[in-house]
């Protein structure tokens, strides 16, 4: 069964200090890996995608096979990256919604 | 393109009652589905569609209804709420098998 594990509930840093969101994800095959952004209260919203390797609003994230890991990462958070950051699996066939971890709130501290 | 769009925004139910949210969209997607969040369990998946007249359960569906008679609407139902279903409830959209989500902008539904 496929499934997305986001350690961490709450991460706070401070301004200017590197970022890592830490995603590790069960499934077989090759996935398809999503990191998504809520903030407050607005919808979610997608950030970036393994296959398209972007940078987006400075953050990256590389898909590790052998550790079967997505973290998410940025040298230097801002006030404004304060948000809730859900790492997503899609199974590469198949008609199944994405599948969602649990989430991890980032707050960055002036 | 107003992309996913959700109502009402907000909701009150006393508990025994039923109600529809809404949802549409407007991009054509073949695949809908339904999200409920709650704090600490992240987005679980309730209903979704893979095409007009096609529904199928997620990981939560007890309590709740959906239909596909258009590709625009998946509406979903509670058909007698309970406390346990206040929730902010999130519906998307999405192109095609490994495509990324369309997201509305959320109900929140308290039930008291």
């Amino acid at each position: 069964a496929q499934r997305v594990t986001q350690p961490e509930k709450l991460l706070s840093v401070f301004k200017g200090a590197p970022v890592e969101l830490k995603c590790n994800y069960s499934y077989s095959g090759s996935p398809e890996l999503f990191w998504y952004v809520q903030y407050s209260r607005q919808r979610l919203q997608l950030l970036l995608r393994h296959i398209s390797r972007e940078s987006i609003k400075g953050f990256t994230a590389d898909l590790n096979k052998g550790e079967t890991s997505f973290h998410l990462k940025k040298p230097f958070a801002q006030e404004e990256d304060s948000a809730m950051y859900y790492c997503a699996l899609s199974p590469y066939s198949g008609n199944t919604p994405l599948v969602f971890g649990k989430g991890t709130r980032l707050s960055v501290i002036a | 393109n107003a992309g996913v769009t959700q109502t009402p925004k907000f909701q009150v139910l006393k508990t025994g009652q039923s109600m529809t949210l809404q949802c549409a969209q407007d991009m054509n997607h073949e695949y809908m589905s339904w999200y409920r969040q709650d704090p600490g369990m992240g987005l679980r998946l309730i209903h979704y569609s893979v095409g007009a007249g096609i529904t199928d359960q997620g990981e939560v569906p007890n309590g709740y209804n959906v239909s596909r008679s258009t590709t625009e609407d998946f509406p979903l139902r509670l058909l007698s709420a309970a406390p346990s279903q206040t929730s902010v409830y999130f519906c998307a959209s999405w192109r095609r098998y490994n495509s990324p989500l369309h997201f509305g902008n959320g109900t929140r539904l308290t039930v008291t």
